[in-house]
């Protein structure tokens, strides 16, 4: 299967706690994408990158959020000093050159929060 | 970016034709009509695209008129497992990079 990967699928943390979460785009795909959903609403846009580059960041990423994708491949997405409001499932996506709008979600990180 | 209003849910039952309707009267003229389908614990996943009349593949149909202030997405012959959220995204995503989605519209078949 050559989909989008998230790592881990899951993640239980204590508040205070750090944590990262890793993204495999596909492989010829430039742009990745992070999303943030809550139960009940739709994915929240967090940030996205086209090859290397972060482009653009929500003002829904605070300071204790960051996201990084060296060399343009993976990405991880690392939230500091984590606080019970950050349980969410983290999603992220790719998408290839020249078909922006058709973006491929992979099965997300769910993160709780205690 | 466009605003899409969509109905909260729907219900229907097997076998029938379900048609959900976005309205987004703020469209722009770059701006595509995308709509993607989401299963509880997963990503969502892309349905169909469109920037004026009808577009249909294996999937579903997106019909859009003149204006383009609206556009209905239609699944023929539903059956259980097409139970989802459904969204209707509008955006020229070229020049913002990002796609905005709104609550969607969840769409219960019942047998």
């Amino acid at each position: 299967d050559t989909g989008v990967s998230q790592d881990p699928r899951h993640k239980i943390t204590k508040r205070g706690q750090n944590v990262t979460f890793r993204c495999d785009p596909i492989s010829e795909h430039n742009r990745l994408y992070w999303y943030r959903q809550t139960l009940g609403q739709g994915p929240e846009f967090l940030t996205y990158f086209q090859n290397e580059a972060q482009l653009e960041k929500s003002r829904l990423l605070s300071d204790r959020f960051s996201a990084e994708r060296p060399k343009g491949s993976f990405s991880t997405l690392e939230i500091q000093r984590t606080e019970q409001g950050d349980s969410a499932m983290y999603l992220c996506a790719s998408s290839p050159p020249g078909a922006n709008e058709k973006l491929f979600f992979g099965s997300g990180t769910q993160l709780s929060v205690l | 970016l466009a605003k899409t209003t969509q109905p909260i849910s729907m219900d229907s039952y097997e076998g029938q034709e379900v048609n959900i309707t976005c309205s987004h009267n703020n469209i722009a003229t770059n701006d595509y009509i995308t709509w993607y389908q989401q299963f509880p614990s997963q990503g969502p996943r892309f349905i169909i695209q469109g920037y004026k009349t009808k577009v249909t593949n294996e999937v579903a149909s997106l019909f859009i008129p003149a204006d383009r202030k609206s556009s209905t997405l239609s699944l023929p012959r539903v059956s259980l497992s097409d139970t989802a959220v459904y969204y209707c995204l509008v955006g020229d995503i070229g020049n913002t990079g990002k796609l905005i989605f709104g609550q969607g519209t969840t769409l219960q078949v019942k047998p």
